[in-house]
């Protein structure tokens, strides 16, 4: 199902740190996972994707990790800046034909300068 | 490339008012496009799918007559919220895929902000 929350999880880093953001998915037939990054007022934008045949995948300052064991994901920033303070979603494509997007719960990144 | 764009971007009207939202792919053709809602702090929740040429699919809980869904072409769906009322305020947001690149994500528009009083 869908995840719905009423208080967005909040990760506070320092300028200059790596942050790590983590999203626990739920349908093992999920085959494909991406990671969205949503600023105020804006809608997703698309950071990295990862398929299920892979577990780690790294692009320009970020990497996503993928635990199907555990149905666990997680987005990693390495530096991070001011500019990344945003909300981001991890979503899941259950699979099928359908190439539905399920999104998780969020979490609001807040870079300290 | 796979830029998708939504007009209006603020919508503010009064209650009983009918609404009709753009989504445009710009770039690409789309025979399947996607409708989400968003309240504040909230995650994106999947409302229907848009299929080009026949009706939309809708998720549990969305009402069909209450949020009409158009497919006419390959580049453009449109949602229209019938007889708004104040609890139908929220965030819409479409998107697409590049159906014909081989493994592209869904990419979004910038959303709609529906305000109804």
């Amino acid at each position: 199902g869908e995840s719905v929350g009423l208080h967005l999880p909040t990760l506070s880093v320092q300028e200059g740190d790596n942050s790590i953001i983590n999203c626990a998915y739920s349908n093992s037939a999920s085959d494909y996972f991406i990671w969205y990054k949503q600023e105020s007022g804006k809608g997703p934008q698309f950071i990295i994707d990862i398929r299920s045949n892979m577990d780690k995948r790294q692009g320009q300052r970020v990497t996503v990790l993928l635990n199907k064991t555990v149905k666990h994901l997680s987005l990693q920033i390495a530096a991070t800046q001011p500019g990344d303070s945003a909300v981001y979603f991890c979503a899941e494509n259950q699979g099928g034909a359908t190439n539905k997007l399920i999104f998780g719960t969020g979490t609001l990144l807040a870079v300290q300068p | 490339g796979a830029v998708v764009s939504q007009h209006p971007s603020w919508v503010i009207c009064k209650s009983g008012t009918s609404v009709k939202i753009e989504c445009r792919s710009l770039d690409f053709q789309a025979t399947t496009m996607f409708w989400y809602r968003q309240f504040p702090k909230q995650s994106l929740m999947l409302m229907a799918t848009s299929n080009e040429g026949s009706k939309a699919t809708y998720e549990q809980g969305v009402e069909k007559d209450k949020f009409l869904i158009n497919h006419a072409s390959l580049t453009l769906s449109t949602l229209t919220v019938t007889s708004a009322h104040p609890e139908d305020s929220s965030f819409y947001i479409c998107s697409a895929r590049d159906e014909g690149q081989n493994n592209q994500p869904q990419h979004f528009g910038d959303g709609t902000r529906l305000s109804i009083l």
